[in-house]
């Protein structure tokens, strides 16, 4: 079964240094989502790519998060400085357009910052 | 704004005790509503999708409802196996996904 792959799982770094996750999605899913999941809530929507291109990043903190995808593949989520606050999972995710079958996850990486 | 309410927050049940998860929405021109299983430290896993009101979905123990305002999860003698964080979620016309916060199942044998 076709997964979406993330990494690295866990990652634990320092307040005010940088840090990149990476996402590669399904094969043909045009559509890539970057989540933000704090414990115990739902996840939040960063940033959602159509190819290329972002569609929506109106929740994405743009003086420290940053996002690319260059060739419409796979994608890289970075942080610049980290702050205590955003230690969370963050889930990358992809569907087809339409989306009807849902979106679907990949594990996530845990991000600690200390 | 669109918003998604889901409860109870937790739930305890015995192993063969049937119950309801339930999730009001409040989004403007609902595109599906969607239920997605969380195990912890995982990804959330879709199980279904639901776009008209009276519509019903089954998977194994688990059947999905929804009205014109809600959405139900009725699970039908679950299993520890069962037990996760059941998540909901709906996409509004902006064809954006607003979840909420999820409801944590334990299913004790």
């Amino acid at each position: 079964e076709a997964e979406v792959a993330q990494s690295p799982r866990y990652k634990i770094t320092e307040k005010s240094q940088a840090v990149a996750f990476w996402c590669d999605p399904i094969s043909g899913h045009a559509t890539l989502y970057w989540y933000r999941q704090i414990l115990g809530q739902g996840p939040e929507l960063l940033v959602q790519f159509q190819d290329e291109s972002v569609v929506d990043d109106s929740q994405l903190p743009k003086d420290r998060f940053s996002a690319e995808r260059l060739k419409g593949v796979d994608s890289t989520l970075k942080i610049q400085p980290a702050e205590l606050g955003d230690s969370a999972m963050y889930l990358c995710a992809s569907s087809l357009v339409d989306a009807g079958n849902g979106y679907t996850f990949g594990s996530g990486t845990r991000l600690t910052v200390v | 704004e669109d918003q998604v309410t889901q409860s109870p927050e937790a739930l305890r049940l015995q192993e063969g005790e049937s119950s309801s998860l339930n999730c009001s929405y409040t989004v403007s021109g609902l595109r599906g509503l969607f239920w997605y299983r969380q195990d912890p430290g995982k990804g959330p896993e879709f199980l279904f999708t639901l776009y008209s009101a009276g519509e019903e979905k089954e998977k194994e123990r688990l059947k999905a409802t929804l009205t014109k305002k809600e959405s139900f999860l009725h699970i039908t003698a679950p299993k520890p196996e069962d037990s996760a964080t059941y998540l909901c979620a709906a996409r509004g016309s902006n064809y954006k996904l607003t979840f909420g916060k999820g409801t944590l199942l334990t299913v004790n044998p």
